[in-house]
């Protein structure tokens, strides 16, 4: 079965302090890993889709990488508009357009 | 810069009835999805659709719940008979590729009282 573990469920830093998500994935071949950042009350907000083992993608201070079981989003001198709820997302290559969510880490950034 | 949009942003009815959750996706996207997310949980995949018909549906997704584009532009999701535990935050998203960004609507809260 398909399935996305993420941790830490929450994780608090200072203004500051960088940090590392990490996205543990079982999935019956990869089509592609989705990261989204989702705010209280909002849709889940795009922020990078990475397709294979090796790829890694960069935002301001956000940086994504991808291996063949986990993915990692790493956060670089966080600010306080940083806090939310950061989604990934996998969509296995198989069928229809299935798409599993984990549940989240949640950031608090302290100023 | 478009965006995917979802009316009403607030429903509440009463168990047993019928809702209709509307999306307005991005006017080029070709595939479509409704995810659903219950106060504190995940973001559940319900359906996805592409050329005209359903691409996938998940468990949750029984015969309660119908899909439809009636129109070039607008993306309904039917519930029938509504139950408590559908009681959720429902999102609408759009792609242009199976693969491709999704991006999501606001949301709709549905209350069943």
């Amino acid at each position: 079965e398909d399935q996305v573990t993420q941790s830490p469920e929450a994780l608090r830093l200072q203004e500051g302090e960088s940090s590392s998500l990490n996205c543990s994935y079982t999935v019956s071949g990869l089509r592609g890993l989705f990261w989204y950042r989702q705010d209280p009350g909002k849709g889940p907000e795009f922020l990078f889709t990475l397709y294979s083992a090796g790829e890694e993608k960069e935002k301001e201070r956000l940086k994504a990488t991808l291996t063949k079981k986990e993915s990692f989003l790493h956060i670089t001198a966080p600010k306080p508009e940083d806090s939310a709820t950061y989604l990934c997302a996998v969509q296995a290559n198989t069928g229809g357009f299935k798409t599993i969510f984990g549940a989240g880490t949640r950031l608090f950034v302290k100023a | 810069e478009p965006e995917v949009t979802q009316t009403p942003s607030h429903q509440v009815t009463q168990m047993g009835q019928e809702v209709i959750l509307r999306c307005v996706p991005i006017s080029n996207h070709l595939y479509f999805y409704w995810y659903r997310q219950i106060l504190g949980q995940k973001v559940e995949f319900l359906v996805s659709f592409y050329n005209n018909e359903i691409s996938e549906k998940s468990e949750i997704f029984d015969d309660q719940f119908s899909v439809e584009r009636p129109d070039g532009s607008n993306f309904t999701l039917k519930i029938r008979s509504t139950k408590l535990e559908d009681s959720a935050m429902y999102f609408c998203a759009s792609g242009t590729h199976s693969t491709d960004t999704q991006y999501f609507g606001p949301g709709t809260r549905l209350t069943v009282l």
